[in-house]
């Protein structure tokens, strides 16, 4: 069965400590995996597509990384406005997406 | 730059009353999705439109029937709602279904 797994649920973190978020998969046939981040009492907003493993995408203080069984999102030097829910979802052979969760991100000041 | 557009932003509805959530997306995108989120649990689709003139079946379209009037505009209709609806719900367009995907703000709905 396809699943997508986001963990932490939660994270707090301190103005400038950096750390990453974890998007583990199983799917048939991977097409693609895509991160969103939303705000509250938004959409989802697209920021990344990964392909193939290895591969890496760069936004910001934002990186994105790729392996045959887990997604990173790596934040460097957060700051406040970086806080948001951050979401991961896989696109299946039959190309539907599957999405995880997601993790919450506080950032305090 | 409107994106995608959702109307109401919010409803409260009386178990068995029916009503349309509407979506309209000015990109000019062929493929549309109805979702819902529910607290801890990650989106679920409910009925896509891979291009316009047909619509498929998501992972929960049960209570649920869509309609793509038109390349911009794609309706979810709940005929008779029940307190398990109670959600929020999403549309989304793509250019096709393999590119990233474009959300409105979604319908916050409480079914009483």
């Amino acid at each position: 069965e396809d699943q997508v797994t986001q963990s932490p649920e939660a994270l707090r973190l301190q103005e400038g400590e950096s750390s990453s978020l974890n998007c583990s998969y199983t799917v048939s046939g991977l097409r693609g995996l895509f991160w969103y981040r939303q705000d509250p009492g938004k959409g989802p907003e697209f920021l990344f597509t990964l392909y193939s493993a290895g591969e890496e995408k760069e936004k910001e203080r934002l990186k994105a990384t790729l392996t045959k069984k887990e997604s990173f999102l790596h934040i460097t030097a957060p700051k406040p406005e970086d806080s948001a829910t951050y979401l991961c979802a896989v696109q299946s052979s039959n190309y539907q997406l599957i999405w995880g969760a997601g993790t919450k991100l506080i950032i305090k000041p | 730059n409107a994106g995608v557009t959702q109307t109401p932003k919010f409803q409260v509805l009386k178990t068995g009353q029916s009503m349309t959530l509407q979506c309209a997306q000015d990109m000019n995108h062929n493929s549309m999705y109805w979702y819902r989120q529910d607290p801890g649990m990650g989106l679920r689709l409910i009925y896509y439109s891979a291009s316009e003139g047909t619509t498929d079946k998501g992972e929960v379209p049960n209570g649920y029937n869509v309609s793509r009037l038109n390349k911009r505009e794609f309706s979810l209709r709940l005929e008779s709602a029940a307190p398990s609806q109670t959600s929020v719900y999403f549309c989304a367009s793509s250019g096709v279904v393999n590119q990233p995907q474009h959300f409105g703000d979604g319908t916050r709905l409480s079914i009483l």
